[in-house]
């Protein structure tokens, strides 16, 4: 049982490039998220979806976009890389009506140069 | 601005001893409290929780206790190992909020059990 997993675990930009990573989850959560972890910030929402074909806007969702057009996996896009961006990328799952525990992956580490 | 705040980043303990990691929080909207543990290259993983409802809640050798009065959130320890090092996310939400992860999240405390 894989629970989460994000590709590219790592990965390197210049800036003006463009992105994806790609978030699959074989739970059958019908939630999943994508978070930001910035040092001294805790993790910050981006976007989420509640389910196949849905997406929604999070706390600090500009630069980005996503998809969901499976519900196993969920898309976060960059379509033009900036620094600020550089940041440690988690993606997280849950059942529908959770308790807010999430099922996160094992994170995905972006550098824009 | 930081709804909720973890002002210790670290934590050192021996082992055998307490752990006491504190939280405090802004938004009397908050009702639904969790912490989350995280190793390093690794996911955060969720810890124990609590509702507003209640004052504790004890799960093994973890206790969350919460002061809403003082808007305030603590996570002991007890006896703390050394495989409890790691960070620890002090985590709120409030009603409807549970339900799409919208969760605040603090800064993290980590905690460094010494042998």
């Amino acid at each position: 049982n894989a629970g989460v997993t994000q590709t590219p675990k790592f990965r390197v930009l210049k800036t003006g490039q463009s992105m994806t990573l790609l978030c699959a989850q074989d739970m059958n959560h019908e939630y999943m998220y994508w978070y930001r972890q910035d040092p001294g910030m805790g993790l910050r929402l981006i976007h989420y979806s509640v389910g196949e074909g849905t997406t929604a806007k999070g706390e600090v969702p500009d630069g980005y976009n996503v998809s969901r057009l499976k519900k196993q996996n969920f898309l976060l896009g960059l379509e033009s890389a900036a620094p600020s961006q550089t940041s440690v990328y988690f993606c997280a799952s849950s059942y529908f009506r959770d308790t807010g525990e999430l099922f996160f992956g094992e994170g995905s580490r972006l550098t824009v140069l | 601005d930081q709804q909720v705040k973890q002002n210790s980043p670290s934590l050192s303990v021996q082992e055998g001893r307490i752990s006491i990691l504190n939280c405090d929080y802004t938004n009397s909207m908050f009702d639904y409290f969790l912490w989350y543990k995280k190793y390093p290259a690794e996911g955060p993983t969720f810890l124990i929780s609590i509702s507003s409802i209640k004052d504790k809640n004890e799960d093994g050798r973890f206790t969350v206790f919460l002061n809403k009065s003082a808007k305030h959130l603590s996570l002991h320890i007890v006896p703390s190992q050394p495989g409890d090092s790691a960070v620890y996310f002090c985590v709120s939400a409030s009603a409807g909020g549970t339900s799409y992860g919208k969760l605040t999240f603090g800064q993290g405390t980590i905690l460094t059990v010494h042998p």
